[in-house]
């Protein structure tokens, strides 16, 4: 099976603009989380899209925001960028069958520079 | 709100010797996961090890293995004849159902440094 995906690899942004992440889950894993990772902060939880809804949200501002589609893929969008959003934005999915138990598979990660 | 603490910010270990790594959560939940994740420089996370909650027994995987303390909410990782490949950022992460979700909390990770 292939592993989870993201694209671009790489992006680099000026503040004020806009960007989309993109993630293609593993075949027939439902969940799928993003979370933002930044030197000294670890991973912050931005957003978990099961079945194409959102079922729990991090503490984000509303600039960022994402959603899922009917084949699990999701997209994650940040609106009017600012220098604090240069990351690593990582993508995991699950396969979500406990509500409990989620071992999560990570992607590479959309490294986000902001200038 | 859970969270997930490792007091130790960067680590090193000399070749074949034996590390531990901390972590430390908070919750009041019961029923939950525990997960170490590895992160190499420049390459993808992947689950090193997990523990069950109600399973008393800690988990082993190979020369990894944990040490969890359930009522001191403590689940440190002990890696065992370290190898240069050991070498990556370790994050501790929470896995508890909450409002019928799942949801994870990581750690802020532990940068360990395996020295030839």
């Amino acid at each position: 099976k292939a592993g989870v995906t993201q694209t671009p690899r790489y992006l680099i942004k000026t503040r004020g603009q806009q960007v989309t992440l993109s993630c293609s889950p593993i075949s027939g894993h439902r969940s799928v989380s993003w979370y933002q990772q930044t030197p000294g902060q670890g991973l912050q939880f931005l957003f978990e899209y099961f079945s194409e809804t959102q079922r729990n949200k991090g503490n984000f501002p509303g600039r960022f925001s994402g959603r899922q589609f009917s084949n699990s893929r999701s997209e994650m969008n940040v609106s009017t960028l600012e220098l604090g959003d240069s990351a690593l934005y990582l993508c995991a999915s699950s396969l979500a069958f406990s509500p409990t138990y989620n071992e999560q598979f990570f992607g590479p990660g959309t490294r986000l520079t902001v200038l | 709100a859970q969270t997930v603490t490792q007091s130790q910010p960067e680590m090193s270990v000399q070749e074949a010797e034996t590390v531990t790594l901390s972590c430390t959560y908070d919750t009041s939940e019961s029923n939950y996961y525990l997960f170490w994740y590895k992160q190499p420089p420049s390459r993808q996370m992947i689950l090193v090890i997990r523990q069950e909650a109600y399973k008393q027994q800690n988990a082993t995987e190979n020369r990894f293995s944990v040490n969890f303390q359930k009522a001191a909410k403590s689940f440190s990782l002990k890696i065992s004849d370290s190898q240069l490949g050991d070498t990556a950022m370790y994050f501790c992460a929470f896995n508890h159902n909450s409002g019928g979700y799942q949801k994870v909390t990581f750690g802020t990770g532990t940068k360990l440094q395996v020295i030839p």
